[in-house]
């Protein structure tokens, strides 16, 4: 049974351009979160999507960010107009129904974007 | 809101040393506390919890002790390997769903 598959592992865009950052939950998960890691800072929650919904984005910035977990395929977190302070580790978990942390909560190996 | 406040790093220790990170902890009420590990390459892991005042958390020869006098949950290994060489990360739990995290410690190990 695979784990919480983060592609790609590492992103390169330049200011202004849009990245795309996605997240294949384990199977039998139908609960995705996103957390983001800036350069000497903890891991900050940012979303908690289940399939087609958003259940709590409030970690997430009012512009540019917006996230998706749809009926079929990976949830993607999408960042438009990329800028240098958008360069930080991205990590996506997943969870099953009706669990509570940490029981079922997996983590992926996260994507670093780096905004040049 | 509550928080974790996580020992610098990075930690570069020789075989068999000792190892403590520190983490305290900012909180209303008593959240569960956590410590997760990063191996290169891989995904955050639950190395060990705790849920409430005086649990000790432990996993592989790891230990954590919860202490609300201190608002302390320091990470301890009395004999280090080189395959404990990863990222350690102290976090607290804010709901159901929802985690708070330490910046990290990096850990070198070396033979």
């Amino acid at each position: 049974n695979a784990g919480v598959m983060q592609n790609p592992r590492h992103l390169v865009r330049r200011r202004g351009q849009e990245a795309r950052l996605r997240c294949s939950p384990m199977k039998g998960h139908s609960h995705v979160y996103w957390y983001r890691q800036l350069p000497e800072e903890g891991l900050k929650f940012m979303v908690y999507l289940q399939k087609e919904n958003i259940i709590d984005e409030s970690g997430m910035p009012k512009e540019r960010f917006s996230a998706e977990f749809p009926k079929e395929g990976p949830s993607i977190l999408r960042i438009q107009q990329v800028v240098r302070g958008d360069s930080a580790a991205y990590f996506c978990a997943s969870s099953p129904p009706s669990s509570d942390i940490p029981h079922g909560y997996t983590f992926g190996s996260g994507t670093r974007l780096t905004v040049v | 809101g509550d928080s974790v406040t996580q020992m610098e790093g990075p930690v570069t220790l020789s075989e068999e040393a000792f190892l403590t990170i520190n983490c305290t902890y900012t909180a209303t009420g008593y959240p569960s506390l956590f410590w997760y590990v990063q191996y290169p390459g891989e995904g955050l892991q639950l190395l060990l919890k705790a849920t409430k005042a005086d649990d000790k958390g432990s996993n592989k020869g790891f230990e954590a002790t919860y202490r609300k006098e201190t608002t302390s949950f320091h990470l301890e290994k009395g004999s280090v390997q080189v395959s404990d060489s990863a990222v350690y990360f102290c976090a607290l739990r804010l709901n159901d769903y929802k985690l708070s995290f330490g910046a990290g410690t990096t850990v070198t190990v070396r033979a």
